[in-house]
């Protein structure tokens, strides 16, 4: 069973609105993890946010993390056409980085 | 810095033939995974090596999948009897031990028929 899962299978914006993203996850965790797949290339990180952090930011991504409800979102502000992508979230299950277990992933199409 | 290096990009077999995979991971990282990635799915870890050793491979099919990473560096996913569930695309990442972030090459994408 996936120990962690966005609750989107596609999502699709036009360009410069923002996106939100979210994950549940089902183990307690050292960080959450979110990446970018982009096609024919291989994922990307874009922020890691440990168990003890309600917020990161990275640019014009934000994510929050809720440890209380299990749960993750990734925000995009002012998308442009190449964030078309697939976002996963990843979990370490408390393995202190060693595993990392990835969602199905959230396919993000950005309209020009 | 280079990326992780991943080869061939692509192969297409008959069932019942056998592939191997080939990594090279970025310099200095003692941590390689190898991963499964079907279509229209995340990530699955196959197995992965602190330098030579391997620490976990309990999710590698063990019957018909092995790999190796002999000196530490370079690393090989070998399919002995390839099936059409095997389909997918085999991912190779790497990281310091003492870093949390991956990194990925981009994979060879694998079609059994």
């Amino acid at each position: 069973s996936q120990l962690a899962e966005e609750n989107s299978w596609a999502l699709s914006v036009h360009e410069g609105e923002s996106v939100t993203v979210n994950c549940s996850y089902k183990t307690s965790i050292t960080a959450l993890q979110w990446y970018r797949q982009k096609s024919g290339k291989g994922p990307a990180q874009l922020i890691l946010i440990r168990s003890n952090e309600r917020e990161k930011r990275n640019g014009r991504l934000r994510a929050t993390l809720d440890t209380s409800s299990q749960s993750s979102s990734l925000s995009i502000t002012a998308t442009r056409c190449e964030d078309t992508a697939v976002y996963f979230c990843a979990t370490d299950a408390d393995t202190g980085y060693q595993n990392f277990y990835f969602g199905k992933g959230t396919s993000l199409t950005v309209i020009p | 810095e280079a990326g992780v290096t991943q080869s061939p990009r692509y192969a297409v077999l008959q069932e019942g033939q056998a592939v191997s995979f080939w990594c090279d991971p970025i310099s200095g990282h003692d941590t390689l995974y190898w991963y499964q990635q079907p279509r229209d799915q995340g990530p699955q870890l196959l197995v992965y090596f602190r330098d030579e050793a391997v620490i976990d491979n309990s999710q590698l099919p063990s019957d018909r999948f092995s790999a190796v990473r002999p000196k530490g560096t370079n690393s090989t996913l070998k399919i002995q009897s390839a099936k059409q569930g095997d389909t997918a695309t085999y991912l190779c990442a790497s990281r310091r031990d003492s870093a949390e972030t991956l990194y990925f090459g981009s994979g060879t994408r694998l079609t059994v028929l």
